[in-house]
């Protein structure tokens, strides 16, 4: 069955680094969301990307869909401790709601 | 306006035993989609709803039901529970179907003893 892998699966970072995470599907896909999860909350949209090539930029956050739409990336530009919590990309279908999770990209921020 | 709610938010149950979890999406929301965390892992899609149809089921086994009301609210039924049942249930509401980012209540913790 289709699947969306993540990596890394942790990242460890110091205040003010760089940190990317990448997510890739065995399908080519309708679009691709992207979640942010704090320790013991629930996921929170981050965002939507729908058009092959597609880039957008939220502050310091740059996310990327794949030409094939088969691949994304999440980039933050110089990480705060706010960053801090696990990152899931999800793969969805144009035909129903159904998005499936990458297993997620856990994010730690040394001050 | 209020956000996606769920409730209870914790539950134990014993094996063999039979569960139901609810949710109120955000007002004007149409769409409720059930999702199972795992410790660890992403969130799993189980059931998404619209206008009161099925629209997608995941994989999960027949004890897993569920059904969306007039007022778009939804519950999510599981039978003869099992230990590894045990997990975060999310719910999420979003304005349309497909194509939308949703929005996830808080969830209801369940435990299976």
């Amino acid at each position: 069955g289709q699947q969306v892998m993540q990596i890394p699966q942790y990242q460890h970072v110091q205040e003010g680094e760089d940190f990317t995470t990448y997510c890739n599907s065995s399908t080519t896909l309708s679009n691709i969301q992207w979640y942010k999860q704090r320790p013991g909350g629930h996921p929170v949209f981050l965002i939507q990307l729908v058009k092959s090539g597609e880039v957008k930029k939220q502050k310091r956050l740059t996310f990327q869909f794949g030409e094939a739409k088969k691949n994304s990336s999440l980039h933050i530009t110089a990480t705060q401790t706010t960053d801090v919590g696990t990152y899931f990309c999800a793969g969805g279908s144009s035909n129903t709601g159904k998005l499936i999770f990458g297993q997620g990209t856990t994010l730690q921020v040394k001050p | 306006d209020a956000g996606v709610t769920q409730s209870p938010t914790h539950l134990i149950k014993t094996r063999g035993q039979h569960v139901t979890l609810r949710c109120s999406p955000i007002s004007g929301h149409k769409s409720v989609s059930w999702y199972q965390q795992v410790l660890g892992q992403g969130p799993q899609f189980i059931f998404q709803y619209y206008e009161k149809e099925e629209r997608g089921r995941g994989n999960f086994p027949d004890r897993f039901s569920a059904r969306q009301f007039p007022n778009y609210s939804s519950e999510l039924n599981v039978n003869a529970l099992l230990l590894g049942d045990s997990a975060l249930y999310l719910c999420a509401s979003s304005f349309e179907g497909p194509g939308y980012g949703y929005t996830f209540g808080s969830g209801t913790r369940l435990t299976v003893v």
